[in-house]
């Protein structure tokens, strides 16, 4: 079946400094590929995402790339601020050769992310 | 105007109550869902519907019925509520032709079973 696997948290880093959660993936063709983010207290908001193979999503400073040949799409950003902490997910859609999806989102562990100032 | 709202916001009930969790979408979208988070934050999907037809129905207790009166609404129906039911619950909708541009969630409902 599909899956999604997120590097563990939680992660604590210092504003500015660099972030990378990993994210890889196992799923049959070409998925969609997706990070939500969670602030406390809050719904799920899509950070970014990415339908296709070698394209980035970016968003709020967030990267990510999709790559099929390591099955991973990993989260970056270059400084990471005290208003990113939150917890963050990917997550993917499976591929559906007949136009419409009526595929589940799948979501990894969920990664949390706290940044002191 | 929120896209997709669920109420209550919090819910604090008794072991064996029945209650329900109502879910509301204006952005003209033909599926709805219902996720469940738990206290490790774990997400996992409950139910889906498609013009108000079922089309995922995940390992779930009997205790848990949807209903889907239009394509614009999902409702949730827990009878017997055990204490293992305390969670977060999410409602969230999408276009079923983009669905692979990813689905829109609501603030989320926190279920408490005491």
């Amino acid at each position: 079946g599909n899956s999604v696997t997120q590097m563990e948290g939680p992660v604590t880093l210092s504003e500015e400094a660099f972030l990378t959660i990993n994210c890889t993936y196992t799923a049959t063709g070409y998925p969609s590929l997706f990070w939500y983010v969670q602030y406390p207290g809050e719904g799920l908001q899509l950070l970014l995402k990415a339908t296709k193979a070698d394209d980035k999503g970016s968003n709020k400073g967030f990267e990510a790339t999709y790559r099929k040949e390591t099955t991973s799409f990993h989260l970056e950003k270059g400084s990471v601020q005290v208003s990113d902490s939150a917890v963050y997910f990917c997550a993917l859609i499976p591929s559906n050769a007949g136009g419409t999806s009526y595929g589940k989102l799948t979501f990894g562990q969920g990664t949390i992310l706290t940044v002191h100032p | 105007d929120t896209a997709v709202s669920q109420t209550p916001k919090y819910l604090v009930t008794q072991m064996g109550n029945d209650k329900s969790i109502k879910c509301e979408q204006n952005l003209g979208h033909d599926t709805m869902y219902w996720y469940k988070q738990d206290s490790k934050k774990f997400l996992k999907i409950m139910f889906s519907y498609n013009n108000k037809e079922l089309i995922i129905n995940e390992t779930v207790p009997n205790r848990f019925s949807p209903k889907s009166p239009d394509k614009a609404h999902l409702n949730l129906h827990i009878n017997s509520l055990e204490l293992g039911d305390s969670a977060v619950y999410f409602c969230a909708s999408s276009q079923a032709t983009r669905g692979r541009s990813g689905y829109t969630f609501g603030s989320g409902t926190r279920l408490t079973v005491v």
